[in-house]
């Protein structure tokens, strides 16, 4: 059974600091992991996916790598701003079409 | 594109009650999934509907149930209520098996 664990489950940090956010999961044989971010009270937003073929994604001050074999992914951010504040969420998905989540990582940045 | 909504957006019911959440597909998406969220957790997957069916299926009993339209939108029906029941429900949708889904923002249902 697929389990995803994130590490650490609460960080507060400074304007400007860059950090790192972690996910593991349990069954290396996924199709794609996906990073979320939640902002309190609402919905998900897609931040990163990254297919089982590839092995980092980016996207602005954002950048995801995945490492199937030893069954984890990062999430770099840098350059974190008040604004980067929220959870956030890494999910796998097997061949099942559905998504497996941790518990997600609660991010503060004060300025 | 309006992207995947969600409504309600907040519901308040009492135990025992029944519910109905609805969501609307992001345009081009005919794929629609559904999950429970509880305070501090993840998402858990409840079921996905593909040409109006259920495709599969999360570990959730039988008073979970839903139904997808033949314009891709679906809906998803709780019936008698428990107060455990409370939660955020998230619709996500993607286009038949592709890799990236998209998440609405949620219905919090709230069960007194």
């Amino acid at each position: 059974k697929q389990e995803v664990t994130q590490i650490p489950a609460a960080l507060s940090v400074p304007e400007g600091e860059n950090l790192v956010l972690n996910c593991s999961f349990t069954d290396s044989a996924i199709y794609n992991l996906q990073w979320f971010r939640q902002d309190p009270g609402k919905g998900l937003t897609s931040l990163l996916l990254i297919q089982s073929s590839q092995r980092e994604q980016t996207s602005g001050r954002l950048n995801a790598s995945l490492d199937k074999s030893s069954g984890r992914s990062t999430l770099y951010i840098a350059a974190s701003q008040p604004g980067d504040s929220a959870t956030y969420l890494c999910a796998v998905e097997n061949n099942t079409d559905k998504l497996i989540f941790g518990t997600g990582t609660r991010l503060q940045v004060f300025p | 594109d309006a992207g995947v909504t969600q409504s309600p957006t907040h519901l308040i019911k009492t135990r025992g009650q029944q519910v109905t959440l609805r969501c609307s597909p992001k345009s081009g998406h005919d794929t629609v999934s559904w999950y429970q969220q509880a305070l501090g957790q993840g998402p858990q997957f409840i079921f996905q509907y593909y040409e109006e069916e259920e495709r599969q299926r999360g570990n959730f009993p039988d008073r979970f149930s839903g139904h997808q339209f033949p314009n891709y939108s679906s809906e998803l029906n709780v019936n008698a209520l428990l107060l455990g029941d409370s939660a955020l429900y998230l619709c996500a949708s993607r286009w038949g098996r592709g890799p990236e889904a998209f998440f609405g923002q949620g219905t919090r249902l709230t069960v007194v």
